[in-house]
């Protein structure tokens, strides 16, 4: 267990559909970031959030939205769900500052039919 | 743009075969450089971090290396466990967020 943890694990949904992905951040860890991960693509950073504001932002689609809240815990907000958004989604937390690079979570794995 | 590109895509050993995967990048400003190992259907797990040219890492069968254009992971005489995905990532000193290659999959065969 590393940690991170995100819920659900495994997700099925249809075209047009809106879905939220949850993560709590391991223990102390102020910042949050979101990877999708497509068997093309690797890991692709969408987004940041630091102690509950954005901090950086990636290739995220409009339909994409995130926020963190004041206990720490992100969502990733998934609308107008398309067959190509089928993908891992990966949390992950760091300490501000850190260098060691991040903890992930186990992710998400999504499957828009 | 920052960049990472990873080589080989796929890499089939022996087992006891050593090797090395290839990891190339572009950073304005180098913070770190990260080597994870991801097993399939599971997050990334963090293995080394690097950060400056000449620097080693050592982790059991494991060995990276810094240089200023490329980094490399030595595997010796590998066991079929270490099949996995091995990922690549840098870190910018302007900012935290990491940017990852695609990735080595190494598969050792027993």
């Amino acid at each position: 267990d590393s940690g991170v943890t995100q819920t659900p694990k495994h997700l099925i949904t249809a075209t047009g559909q809106r879905v939220t992905l949850r993560c709590s951040p391991r223990s102390g860890d102020l910042s949050v970031y979101w990877y999708q991960q497509s068997l093309d693509q690797g890991l692709q950073f969408l987004i940041q959030y630091y102690n509950g504001e954005e901090r950086a932002k990636g290739n995220i689609l409009e339909r994409f939205s995130a926020q963190q809240f004041p206990d720490l815990h992100s969502e990733l907000n998934l609308s107008s769900l398309e067959l190509g958004d089928s993908a891992l989604y990966f949390c992950a937390s760091s300490a501000w500052g850190q260098y060691y690079g991040y903890t992930f979570g186990s992710g998400t794995r999504l499957t828009v039919v | 743009e920052d960049q990472v590109t990873q080589s080989p895509e796929a890499l089939r050993l022996q087992e006891g075969e050593s090797s090395s995967l290839n990891c190339s990048y572009t950073v304005s400003g180098l913070r770190g450089l990260f080597w994870y190992r991801q097993d399939p259907g599971k997050g990334p797990e963090f293995l080394f971090t690097l950060y400056s040219a000449g620097e080693e890492k050592e982790k059991e069968r494991l060995k990276a290396t810094l240089t200023k254009k490329e980094s490399f992971l030595h595997i010796t005489a590998p066991k079929p466990e270490d099949s996995a995905t091995y990922l690549c990532a840098v870190q910018a000193s302007r900012d935290d967020k990491i940017i990852f290659g695609k990735g080595t999959r190494l598969h050792i065969l027993p």
